[in-house]
């Protein structure tokens, strides 16, 4: 049972480049969001989702878009990539009603 | 919308020592979850322990309790018997039942002397 599983783990890209950060779950876990981590901010919800085909936006969404179309996979999209995007993004998934969410590894990714 | 402060950036204790982490939380809920989760320098975020909010009683997990002050919007971490190896980032977190967004607080680091 692999849990939360996130690629790569580390990337570098320039500013202006796009990717597609990559999570999946094999839990049948209903939702799923993605989390960035900065010092001194602790994580911060970038973007959610309750289920497949269903995605809303969390604290600090600009930059990114989502898209749920299994129930498995929620990828992460950075369109543009900026400076202010570098930081570590954590994916994670739980079933719904507060129980507790499963983290993936974190992906560790530099824009310069 | 709902906050987590965590008002202890960093905190050190003795081994063998206890040692309380401060969490309080901002919301006009009244069902929710709690969290404490911990993360060493691998990154990975360890779930240690969770209340929920109609509980009166203190969840505990070994060394891990806390003490859950619903009126005062209070969630503090107890680590009793502290080993090297609790060194680490601890955040508090708030789960809303409702949309059930995860809001973590700003985190403390624990450094365990020997």
């Amino acid at each position: 049972n692999a849990g939360v599983t996130q690629t790569p783990k580390f990337q570098v890209l320039k500013t202006g480049q796009s990717m597609t950060l990559q999570c999946a779950q094999d839990m049948n876990h209903e939702y799923m969001s993605w989390y960035r981590q900065d010092p001194g901010m602790g994580l911060r919800l970038i973007h959610y989702s309750v289920g497949a085909g269903i995605t809303d936006q969390g604290e600090v969404p600009n930059g990114y878009n989502v898209s749920r179309s299994t129930t498995e996979d929620f990828p992460l999209r950075l369109l543009s990539a900026a400076p202010s995007q570098t930081s570590v993004y954590f994916c994670a998934s739980s079933p719904p009603q507060g129980l507790p969410q499963h983290f993936g590894d974190g992906t560790r990714l530099s824009i310069l | 919308a709902q906050t987590v402060t965590q008002s202890q950036p960093e905190m050190s204790v003795q081994e063998a020592e206890t040692v309380t982490l401060s969490c309080t939380y901002d919301t006009s809920e009244s069902d929710y979850y709690l969290f404490w989760y911990k993360q060493p320098p691998s990154r990975q975020m360890i779930l240690v322990i969770r209340q929920e909010a109609y509980k009166q009683q203190n969840a505990t997990e070994n060394r891990f309790s806390v003490n859950f002050q619903k009126a005062a919007k209070s969630f503090s971490l107890k680590i009793s018997d502290s080993q090297l190896g609790d060194a680490a980032m601890y955040f508090c977190a708030y789960r809303n039942l409702n949309t059930d967004k995860l809001i973590f607080g700003t985190g403390t680091r624990l450094q365990v002397f020997p």
